[in-house]
């Protein structure tokens, strides 16, 4: 398909365990972010990726979290010892113009839910 | 301060009314400003841009005042299909990374 795909869209685990989400962006696309939203919130930004690089992580709420992307392609967003507060949409966005210029294309999340 | 900020609603409206929402942001240096739309349980999607001259797309009227730090959207002759949530979007930081309000819910009655 044309668009941002991330899988899984449905995630449901245990508190403690380890989660991976993955994303991929719109063939080209230099920029990536990935944002949460927790239920009837706003998105919050985790990191921005220009190319494989992450000049921004300042959004990660804390050492469990941690993203990658390789090949200026696909990202892999990874939460350590879930916990129930990490329950939430994860969003995954592309964009063919980096710092922010262009038009955001978004996936249609990964939904996790941590009991 | 929220480093974007908008009234989060709801705004309820007959069908054909007009109806603004306001943004605020903190960084005066950001250089770029969008509005999205998001409708429930799905992904945003942009709507327009906001340019410093003001810019118009059919029903909808955004602007941007760089002086007292606010973007505005303006919807003429609502439609059922405008419900959804209208979330500002602000570049921000080092990065210019987009930062998005956490959305001002619209709901149009018939």
């Amino acid at each position: 398909g044309a668009g941002v795909s991330q899988s899984p869209s449905n995630k449901v685990t245990e508190k403690g365990k380890d989660v991976e989400l993955r994303c991929d962006p719109i063939s080209g696309h230099t920029a990536l972010y990935w944002y949460r939203q927790r239920l009837g919130q706003g998105l919050e930004f985790l990191i921005y990726f220009q190319g494989n690089s992450a000049p921004d992580k300042s959004g990660l709420p804390s050492d469990r979290f941690s993203a990658e992307r390789t090949g200026e392609s696909v990202s892999t967003l990874t939460i350590q010892r879930t916990q129930q507060e990490d329950s939430a949409v994860y969003l995954c966005a592309s964009s063919l113009v980096t710092r922010g210029g262009g038009e955001l294309f978004f996936g249609e999340g990964s939904r996790l839910t941590v009991l | 301060r929220k480093e974007v900020e908008q009234d989060p609603g709801p705004f309820n409206v007959p069908e054909g009314a007009t109806v603004a929402f306001n943004c605020t942001y903190s960084n005066s240096a950001s250089q770029s400003f969008f509005w999205y739309r998001q409708d429930c349980r799905k992904e945003p999607k942009l709507l327009m841009s906001v340019y410093s001259s003001g810019n118009e797309d059919g029903r909808f009227t955004a602007q941007l005042n760089r002086a007292s730090q606010y973007i505005s959207l303006l919807i003429r002759d609502s439609k059922l299909s405008d419900s959804a949530t209208y979330l500002c979007v602000v570049t921000g930081g080092a990065t210019n990374k987009l930062i998005f309000g956490t959305g001002t819910l619209l709901a149009v009655q018939p």
